[in-house]
């Protein structure tokens, strides 16, 4: 089955520094990937579609300069926290489609990363 | 956008009995409804999923019902089990609008023995 992995599992960091969290497809080549956020004991929530080579789009209420993403790459894409704060810390998850006809036997089926855990002391 | 809603928020059966948890969704065009199992801090994992153009899916203990009229579908397990306990979220996409997740705000079930 298609995998798409995450780096870091968990990241500790002190408030108004920056983290990044990188999102691979391993196994195949992602045009797009989604970036979610989970609060604990809530459910995920969207922040943005990462497009490959172009802008990301970002849901209502995300702020673009704060959660930086950039998809350089057909198996690769970061999410930067600049500043962070404590209310960013968070679980935070990547997922990814493969195309039609790869592989998979569930069209728009996604596949989720393992997360990383940001901890904002 | 689309908005789904997710029933009951916590669930506790006995082994061996069924559980039910009912979702609805407010966008017509959604036309792909994933099922997720997701253990505490681990990755959401797809248990089933339904299309529009199906009313039921069965796969072993696992089932689900789309009720396309009234918008709304359901996840069935029978014969519960204690390894079934977990967070379980319902999504709702619309497979040509970019397909975007909406997730329900999930049901705690805890199998007790």
């Amino acid at each position: 089955g298609a995998v798409v992995s995450q780096h870091p599992s968990w990241v500790i960091c002190k408030s108004g520094t920056s983290v990044k969290i990188e999102c691979r497809s391993l196994d195949f080549q992602a045009t797009t990937m989604f970036w979610y956020r989970q609060f604990p004991k809530q459910s995920l929530m969207l922040m943005a579609t990462s497009n490959e080579g172009s802008k990301a789009t970002y849901e209502q209420g995300v702020e673009k300069d704060k959660f930086l993403i950039n998809h350089a790459s057909l198996t690769l894409s970061t999410l930067t926290v600049t500043s962070a704060h404590p209310e960013d810390s968070s679980f935070y998850i990547c997922s990814a489609s493969p195309p039609r006809g790869t592989g998979t036997n569930r069209p728009n089926e996604q596949f989720f990363g393992p997360g990383t855990r940001l901890t904002v002391l | 956008g689309e908005n789904v809603e997710q029933h009951p928020s916590t669930l506790s059966v006995q082994e061996g009995d069924s559980a039910v948890i009912k979702c609805t969704y407010s966008d017509s065009a959604s036309n792909y409804f994933p099922w997720y199992k997701q253990e505490l801090g681990k990755r959401p994992q797809l248990i089933i999923d339904i299309r529009s153009n199906v009313g039921e899916k069965k796969d072993q203990r696992i089932a689900v019902t789309l009720n396309k009229t009234a918008k709304h579908f359901s996840l069935h397990i029978t014969e519960t089990q204690p390894e079934d306990s977990a967070v379980y979220f319902c999504a709702g996409v619309y497979t040509g609008g970019g397909n975007k997740l909406t997730f329900g705000t999930g049901t705690q079930l805890k199998v007790e023995l």
